[in-house]
């Protein structure tokens, strides 16, 4: 079945800085990867996903790039603020539909 | 709010015992999905329902059951309880099979 490796497990950047979480994949056949953002005792919440048809995506400060042939794909969230801390889950699905989550990266935004 | 809801917030139950979990999806969606969250195990899938049948399965422990009724709220049955049941369990649904999923609030269970 599918496998998704995440790094880093945890991240700390000053406020107005760059984050990037890294995913891979094992399974060449998945085809949708989102991103989920949870914060303490809360629901994972979508903020962005991709499909295997694109390599890039963006809403506002938030961007997603995937990398089939190498079997990655990674969240980059740009001028950081303090609520941008939480954990970041990366996912991946293919035929099955199932999501496969990788092991989360909690971000942690400094003042 | 994901329009996703789940009852109870909340279990505190002993072991050996049996529980449900309810979750009814947003309006309009047809599918359903399981996940546990625990501490050492990050977020597993353990089974999805399409429009009242089976369509996916994880690693769902065969003490564990799922059905979704004609009116499209799904139900987890949880049974012989051991202290390491003890999770978050959420609900997620879509519109299809294959779209994007928006998750419950989640229900935490505790198995004493």
């Amino acid at each position: 079945g599918e496998n998704v490796e995440q790094h880093p497990s945890t991240l700390s950047v000053q406020e107005g800085d760059s984050a990037v979480i890294k995913c891979t994949y094992s399974d060449s056949a998945s085809n949708y990867f989102p991103w989920y953002k949870q914060e303490l005792g809360k629901r994972p919440q979508l903020i962005i996903d991709i499909r295997s048809n694109v390599g890039e995506k963006k809403d506002q400060r938030i961007a997603v790039t995937l990398n089939k042939t190498a079997k990655h794909f990674s969240l980059h969230i740009t001028e950081t603020q303090p609520e941008d801390s939480a954990v970041y889950f990366c996912a991946a699905a293919g035929t099955a539909s199932k999501l496969t989550f990788g092991t989360g990266t909690r971000l942690q935004v400094t003042l | 709010d994901s329009g996703v809801t789940q009852t109870p917030k909340h279990l505190i139950t002993a072991t050996g015992q049996r529980v449900t979990l309810r979750c009814s999806p947003r309006s309009g969606d047809l599918s359903v999905y399981w996940y546990q969250q625990s501490l050492d195990q990050g977020l597993q899938f353990l089974i999805q329902y399409y429009n009242g049948e089976e369509r996916a399965k994880g690693n769902i422990l065969e003490r564990f059951s799922a059905q979704q009724f004609p009116d499209l709220h799904s139900e987890l049955n949880l049974s012989s309880l051991e202290l390491g049941d003890s999770a978050l369990y959420f609900c997620a649904s879509s519109v299809l099979s294959y779209n994007e999923q928006f998750f419950g609030p989640g229900t935490r269970l505790t198995v004493l």
